[in-house]
């Protein structure tokens, strides 16, 4: 069985940029939530993908913006990147949209400067 | 509002001493309650969840803890600690959308 994959391992980028951040779902999860950790701090939920439907947002601005594919791996997009964008951002999976039991992936370390 | 607390930003103990990682809740509903540890650079791993029934439940890594709802708490707890458990730990609360602590960083004194 396959855990959760992220891509890529590490990225700097200018502010300003944009940013696609991949994930590759555990086998047969349907689910995948993001998590934006930044230095010193726990993980904030950012959002949640259901069978490629939104389902679920934290307090980030839309500027962050997500997809699932129909495979139910997923993508993270950042726009107009910010220096406090800076962080490692954590990809989680699970079997269902209220599943409680979250399997993540080792992060993608974003920097950005 | 919902959230957690982690009282203790870090904690230093000896190898073999006993361990307890404070954690505090605030949530409307039944908590479903979980510990994940995190090593350096590595993502997350679950040590254990609380979602109903004994309020005493067990986790990998001899790691063990006790939902008190009269207190909000969720405490972490080992008898004896290895040099390995050195590692960032984060209690959570909710279920889908997960809130997390701030974290406790735990070293291990040999």
């Amino acid at each position: 069985e396959t855990g959760v994959t992220q891509s890529p391992t590490h990225l700097i980028k200018t502010r300003g940029q944009q940013v696609t951040l991949r994930c590759s779902s555990q086998s047969g999860h349907n689910t995948v939530s993001w998590y934006q950790q930044a230095l010193g701090q726990g993980p904030q939920f950012i959002f949640q993908y259901y069978r490629e439907e939104e389902n679920g947002r934290g307090n980030f601005p839309p500027r962050f913006s997500g997809l699932q594919f129909p495979n139910y791996s997923s993508e993270l997009n950042v726009n107009a990147l910010e220096l406090d964008d800076s962080a490692l951002y954590l990809c989680a999976s699970s079997l269902g949209n209220w599943e409680l039991e979250q399997y993540f992936g080792p992060g993608t370390r974003l920097t950005v400067t | 509002a919902q959230s957690v607390t982690q009282p203790d930003i870090h904690i230093t103990v000896s190898e073999g001493a006993s361990l307890e990682l404070r954690c505090n809740y605030s949530y409307g509903a039944t908590p479903y309650l979980f510990w994940y540890v995190q090593s350096p650079g590595q993502g997350l791993q679950l040590l254990l969840k609380y979602f109903s029934g004994d309020t005493l439940v067990q986790g990998i890594k001899g790691f063990e803890a006790e939902f008190k709802r009269s207190q909000s708490s969720f405490n972490l707890r080992k008898p004896s600690v290895h040099w390995s458990d050195a590692a960032e730990y984060f209690c959570a609360v909710g279920g889908g959308k997960l809130i997390f602590g701030q974290g406790t960083e735990l070293s291990v004194k040999p």
